[in-house]
């Protein structure tokens, strides 16, 4: 599987302040995503890129942003955090982005 | 807007019975659907990836089958196992071949 590494696995923040979510993949695979997954919503696309310096809004886009400056890193930001940002979030890289997706083991975020 | 639903939400099976998993697609022009799986507290692993021109596609005891037309694909489980609790996951294209479209998953519990 694709070596896709998320960090950190788990925060715990306060409402206001920002927060970023790294995903650092070897693959050289050209298309990232970043997912939020929550009870009773599934997963929902945040946002993706589809090259470097190449990024999209998903469905879910509101309150955050994302700069892919290298292949091999996404970042997920959080400009001012709040509670019902609390989620897990993954993210996942594909190569073609119509072919095999590969997932991280994902980011437990807690705004407080 | 692509919407996929997954049904049933849950399942309880005894060790060796065979089951299958049902999910359905709004919109058929797709490229391709893809089914995963998650263990609890982890990310996702695609197990198998249903071209549009495909019908079918096994591996292992797992099989999946794609009736594009009529919205719809099923995962079948041959004898299954206790090692099979999880929950699945589909995923089709939100249109073409844009970023992938969840169902909420079907949670299996295989008991022993």
């Amino acid at each position: 599987d694709a070596g896709i590494t998320q960090s950190p696995r788990h925060k715990v923040t306060e409402t206001g302040t920002p927060v970023t979510l790294r995903c650092h993949q070897t693959e050289n695979h050209r298309y990232m995503y970043w997912y939020r997954q929550d009870p009773g919503h599934g997963l929902r696309l945040i946002h993706y890129s589809y090259g470097v310096k190449d990024t999209d809004k998903g469905e879910v886009s509101d309150g955050y942003s994302v700069s892919r400056s290298k292949t091999e890193d996404f970042l997920l930001t959080l400009e001012s955090a709040t509670s019902s940002q609390t989620s897990v979030y993954f993210c996942a890289t594909g190569d073609r982005g119509i072919e095999k997706l590969f997932f991280g083991s994902g980011t437990q975020l807690s705004v407080l | 807007k692509q919407e996929v639903t997954q049904i049933p939400a849950a399942l309880s099976v005894p060790e060796g019975e065979n089951l299958v998993l049902n999910c359905s697609f709004t919109d058929s022009a797709i490229y391709n659907l893809q089914w995963f799986r998650q263990d609890p507290g982890k990310g996702l692993t695609s197990l198998l990836l249903i071209q549009s021109s495909q019908r079918e596609q096994t591996s292992g005891r797992l099989n999946a089958s794609l009736d594009k037309s009529s919205g719809r694909s099923t995962l079948y489980i041959a004898a299954s196992q206790p090692g099979d609790s999880a929950t699945y996951l589909c995923a089709v294209p939100n249109s073409g071949n844009t970023p992938l479209v969840f169902g909420k998953g079907t949670r299996l519990s295989v008991i022993a």
